[in-house]
Formats: C-alpha cells, sequence, structure tokens
C-alpha cells in the first residue's frame, strides 16, 4: 500500500517569497491533515480536512497561510508571505475517517527554510 | 481542551538496559493515546494507540504502554534497548470517540541508545 507522497521534500526560499507544498493522501482515506513542526517542538495541527471540506483550521495563520483540497484527494498548502519563524517541517497525514481511533499515517514531511 | 507533556527532551540507555519514556495528558473527555517514532529525516511512524479496553497495549518493535487514568499517564517502556532504537519519540491525544480527531502531540523525547 502506497504511503502518504509530499513534494517537494526540500524548499529554501527568501522571507517575502511564497511556496506550495503538495500532498497526496493513502487512497480512499477521507480525512487528511497538515501539520508544522518547528525543530525541536512536538507536530502542531495547521488544519484538517473532511473530504473536501474544513474540520479545523483554528490554528491556521490565514493572513499568510492558506490549504484546500479540491475533490476530496490532493491537497496544497501555501504560504505567502513567507516569515524566518515559517521555517518548519510541514507534515501532511491522512486517515480512513470520522472515527478518532483510526490511526492516522503521516508523510515523510517538507522541510521549509526560510532566509 | 487536551496537552500532553513528555518529562524528558533526552533520555539516555545502555544497549540491553530498560526504556522508560514518559507522558502526562489532560484531555477533558475520556481520551485516546498514541506514541510515535521519528527517525531522522522520516516522518512519524505509529508505534502503540490506546483507545478503549485494555489499559496495557502493546506495540511494534518491542514497546508497550499502560494508560493510567488515575495518573493521567501513558508511558511508554521497552524492557531491552536496542542501537536501532534511537529516534524521537512523540506521545499524542486525541479527544475520543466524540470529540475532536486530530492529534495534540507532546514535545518529543530523543532516545539515544548506548553501545
Amino acid at each position: 500500500e502506497a504511503g502518504v507522497a509530499q513534494s517537494p521534500r526540500y524548499k529554501i526560499i527568501e522571507k517575502r517569497q511564497s511556496v506550495a507544498f503538495w500532498c497526496n493522501p493513502i487512497s480512499g482515506h477521507a480525512t487528511l491533515y497538515w501539520y508544522q513542526q518547528i525543530l525541536g517542538q512536538g507536530p502542531k495541527l495547521l488544519i484538517q480536512f473532511q473530504n473536501n471540506g474544513v474540520v479545523d483550521d483554528s490554528q491556521l495563520p490565514k493572513d499568510r497561510f492558506s490549504a484546500e483540497r479540491l475533490k476530496g484527494v490532493d491537497s496544497t498548502l501555501k504560504i505567502q508571505p513567507a516569515k524566518l519563524e515559517d521555517s518548519a517541517v510541514y507534515l501532511c497525514a491522512s486517515s480512513l475517517g470520522a472515527i478518532s481511533g483510526n490511526t492516522i499515517y503521516f508523510g515523510e514531511g517538507s522541510w521549509l527554510t526560510v532566509v | 481542551a487536551q496537552s500532553v507533556t513528555q518529562l524528558g527532551s533526552h533520555v539516555s540507555v545502555s544497549e540491553g538496559a530498560l526504556v522508560l519514556l514518559r507522558c502526562n495528558y489532560s484531555s477533558s473527555v475520556p481520551p485516546y493515546l498514541f506514541w510515535y517514532v521519528q527517525y531522522p529525516n522520516q516522518g512519524l511512524q505509529l508505534l502503540l494507540k490506546y483507545t478503549t479496553g485494555a489499559t496495557l497495549v502493546k506495540g511494534i518493535n518491542g514497546f508497550e504502554a499502560e494508560f493510567k487514568k488515575s495518573e493521567t499517564s501513558f508511558h511508554l517502556t521497552k524492557p531491552s534497548a536496542h542501537m536501532s532504537d534511537a529516534a524521537e519519540y512523540f506521545c499524542a491525544v486525541s479527544e475520543g470517540e466524540t470529540g475532536r480527531r486530530a492529534l495534540t502531540f507532546g514535545s518529543g523525547t530523543r532516545l539515544q541508545v548506548q553501545p
């Protein structure tokens, strides 16, 4: 079974530039998550989708971050304009769906460095 | 609201020694609890989870954890450490069947295994 795919794996940009990350969840997984993991910290939820609808985006900095999941499959996370503090690993994850006990599977992450 | 506290950002053990990684949680509803492992430059992999039923949960690679409601703890143990266990370990909580499904993570514990 293919896992959660993310690209690009690594990105270096200057502050105030924009960047986009792409995620393809495990086939059939209705729930998709984007987490931000700053070095030395645990992952923090940015946004959760159920199919193509947003379930929770309370911790997404909406002035600069946006995410979409068109057609309820792939998702993109965009940052514009980037700040130095956005340097982090952006983890995409997916699960079968609505039940809390379902295992959440993580991709390998997209590493962002803002200089 | 929910939160996770992992005591000790770094733990060092000798190969063959007992591994004990501590996790305490706070949740306003009955929680589901998880341990994930992260190897360098990789995503998070589920070690084990507690949802309902037996409070002693066995996972992959010889790890186990016990849910203790009275102590609000979910400590991770392994009887005998192996060099390959060196990694970062994250405890996480979700709000159970009726609550918020996304995971809230602790700040992680880096496990070093000395030969």
